[in-house]
């Protein structure tokens, strides 16, 4: 399953929101993971099962969709959220990641 | 406190191997699925392989089987992956992740990851 994200970069202001968008080639139902990646660390995983927040996330992070339309909405951005973030589906094995949204700082 | 450390990443000429090891701490072992996944430099992410709690059960991604092998060793709380014949698409740094659980395939945790080129 070929996941896509748009758009490729976010250019956005610490305080404003973010709207990523992850589209998957077939429907993947809810098996949809988001994660984030600060430059130089390891991935984090933020948002499993299309919309449920991982432990210490926080609540401006939320996800929804379903079947192959997925979006993560960062609201009121912090100086932290500005990363790579990557959808990633778990339908079909081989799991796949989406190529990642760079969110960087306008 | 969950911790994962991966080890063994080096310089190694294509066609040569590799063994990455993971110690890991902080949770029951044996309860967990373990994975590897991968980052070429400058790259996404790569999801390697699988193995779950006894070993009994592996997946891997079609760019690597036959060539990777992924073990564990639950006495000593250890992943591994056993990497021959090494193309030069095979640098990355390669991570060690545990399953959120109940077989979930969401990787949760995550160690810092082990540095593997592979060029002459």
């Amino acid at each position: 399953i070929v996941l896509t994200q748009s758009p490729a970069t976010l250019s956005l202001s610490p305080g404003e929101s973010a709207t990523l968008s992850c589209r998957a080639s077939q429907s993947v139902t809810n098996y949809l993971a988001w994660y984030q990646q600060r430059r130089g660390r390891a991935p984090r995983l933020l948002i499993y099962d299309a919309f449920t927040r991982a432990t210490g996330i926080p609540a401006r992070f939320s996800g929804s969709g379903s079947g192959t339309d997925f979006t993560l909405t960062i609201s009121s951005l912090e100086p932290e959220d500005f990363a790579v973030y990557y959808c990633q589906q778990r339908r079909n094995w081989p799991w796949t990641f989406g190529q990642g949204t760079k969110v960087d700082i306008k | 406190e969950v911790r994962l450390v991966e080890s063994g990443g080096d310089l190694v000429q294509p066609g040569g191997s590799l063994r990455l090891s993971c110690a890991a701490s902080g949770f029951t072992f044996t309860h967990y699925w373990m994975t590897w996944v991968r980052q070429a430099p400058g790259k996404g992410l790569e999801w390697v392989a699988n193995i779950n709690q006894d070993g009994s059960t592996i997946d891997y991604v079609d760019s690597v089987k036959g060539r990777f092998t992924i073990s564990r060793d639950n006495a000593k709380n250890s992943l591994y992956v056993q990497m021959n014949n090494l193309r030069p698409e095979d640098t990355a740094v390669y991570y060690c992740a545990r399953d959120l659980g109940d077989y979930t395939n969401y990787a949760a945790y995550w160690g810092r990851g082990t540095l593997v080129t592979v060029s002459s």
